[in-house]
């Protein structure tokens, strides 16, 4: 019972590259998120999944595009990385009619 | 976006005292939610709290839902190195898939 994953642990891109963000949960719920998280700004919600098939933005969605691509799997997909995207990109799931949010170990990602 | 005032920011103790921080907001929430981030690691769920005046411990922590509904407190008592590490209020309101966050309290324990 591995809660909430995500692969990679570290990366480094340069500005341009894409990339995709994996997170997979084993904990059965339906709700997903993608946070970024950086000195001094707190956690920001990127996009969420309330639900398998469907996708909303949430406070700081532009550059980035996610796809939630069963139950388990949420993904979050940089198309062109840009500097100011370098964070600490942290996944989490929620199950219905609870409001704790589980999170996942995070991604530290660092664009030059 | 809105982010919750925690205080105190930053706290200095040594290993075997109390602590107590709070979380306060401008809007009421009916969830409020305690968690610890350690270095390089994403934030553990420590209390989770869903009833106005609420007192839940989890150990040696202790945790209470304000009566206003406005606010949140966090105690741990004998502080341990162990409990080093950056500590995170949460609020919430049901149907609303989005937390709000306190900006931290950074706890440090002198040995």
């Amino acid at each position: 019972n591995a809660g909430v994953t995500q692969t990679p642990k570290f990366q480094v891109l340069k500005t341009g590259q894409s990339m995709t963000l994996q997170c997979a949960q084993d904990m059965n719920h339906n709700s997903m998120y993608w946070y970024r998280q950086d000195p001094g700004m707190g956690l920001r919600l990127i996009y969420y999944s309330a639900s398998e098939g469907t996708t909303d933005k949430g406070e700081v969605p532009n550059g980035y595009n996610v796809s939630r691509l069963n139950k388990r799997e949420f993904s979050l997909r940089l198309e062109s990385a840009a500097p100011s995207q370098t964070s600490v990109y942290f996944c989490a799931t929620r199950q219905t009619s609870y409001n704790e949010q589980f999170f996942g170990p995070g991604t530290r990602l660092t664009v030059l | 976006g809105q982010q919750l005032n925690q205080s105190p920011q930053s706290m200095f103790i040594q290993e075997g005292e109390d602590v107590s921080m709070n979380c306060t907001s401008s809007s009421i929430f009916n969830t409020w939610l305690w968690y610890k981030q350690e270095p390089g690691e994403g934030p553990v769920l420590l209390i989770a709290l869903y009833k106005a005046g609420e007192l839940t411990s989890n150990g040696r922590l202790t945790a209470q839902f304000g009566i206003t509904r406005k606010d949140s407190f966090l105690n741990i008592s004998a502080s341990i190195p162990s409990d080093v590490g950056i500590y995170f209020c949460a609020g919430n309101n049901f149907g609303n898939e989005k937390l709000t966050f306190g900006t931290g309290t950074r706890l440090t324990i002198i040995p």
